[in-house]
């Protein structure tokens, strides 16, 4: 069972938004904005995609919005595009005990 | 560019061992903390272990802790994960992936990972 609580699946049509929880608790995303995403197309590597929250790498489209509210953090997909079908994993930093700890992962769907 | 290509997996019985290589290229691999990561099958991401970059500090998630050992060659570019005492849940994707030296928690370049079943 993952530390971090993800929808199994979310899915919009092309140019719409949609929006992916990671719920976890106050020892993980409560405590620390040390939040991360990762998209993943099967096969693939995953890839990194919000670090810090709500910060994105170099490269990555500003249509991918991180955020934060007490120990739920959300990635917002906005304007989708059928590249976006993919697992998106969620990542929160966790303490020294537990280090890290992942979201069992959602599947973007884009009808 | 930067590259990580694991390697080493495979169909292996319970209790037995097994080691995990990931080559790196594209980047000053011996500037780097490397993170394993697993998944199982039809499950979320686990962190398995982390080796600073010189690899003078390891540490380990609670499930292989004492079974699961990381260490790096960084002569070769090369990140190693030693399995022994293999057990069934211990089946899984597994993914080497790059953190930033000033920021641990992030996996900021990852390989497509190499694939471990145990089983009798």
């Amino acid at each position: 069972q993952s530390a971090l609580t993800q929808p199994r699946s979310v899915s919009g049509s092309p140019g719409q938004s949609v929006a992916i929880s990671c719920t976890g608790t106050d020892s993980d995303i409560g405590n620390y904005d040390f939040v991360s995403w990762y998209q993943h197309h099967p096969g693939e590597a995953p890839r990194f995609i919000i670090f810090d929250v709500n910060k994105r790498p170099s490269g990555v489209p500003d249509r991918f919005f991180g955020s934060k509210s007490g120990n739920t953090a959300t990635l917002t997909i906005s304007g989708l595009q059928p590249e976006d079908e993919a697992d998106y994993f969620c990542c929160s930093y966790a303490g020294i005990n537990t280090l890290y700890v992942f979201g069992s992962g959602t599947k973007v769907t884009v009808l | 560019q930067v590259r990580l290509v694991e390697s080493g997996g495979g169909v292996v019985q319970p209790e037995r061992s097994l080691r995990l290589s990931c080559a790196a290229s594209g980047f000053n691999f011996n500037h780097y903390p490397m993170h394993w990561v697993r998944q199982a099958p039809g499950k979320g991401l686990e962190w398995v272990a982390i080796i600073s970059y010189d690899g003078s500090e390891k540490y380990y998630s609670a499930s292989v802790r004492g079974r699961f050992y990381i260490s790096r060659d960084n002569s070769r570019n090369i990140l190693n994960l030693q399995m022994n005492s293999l057990r069934p849940d211990d089946t899984a994707l597994y993914f080497c992936a790059r953190a930033p030296n000033s920021a641990w928690h992030d996996f900021d370049s990852w390989g497509p990972g190499t694939l471990v079943t145990v089983s009798s």
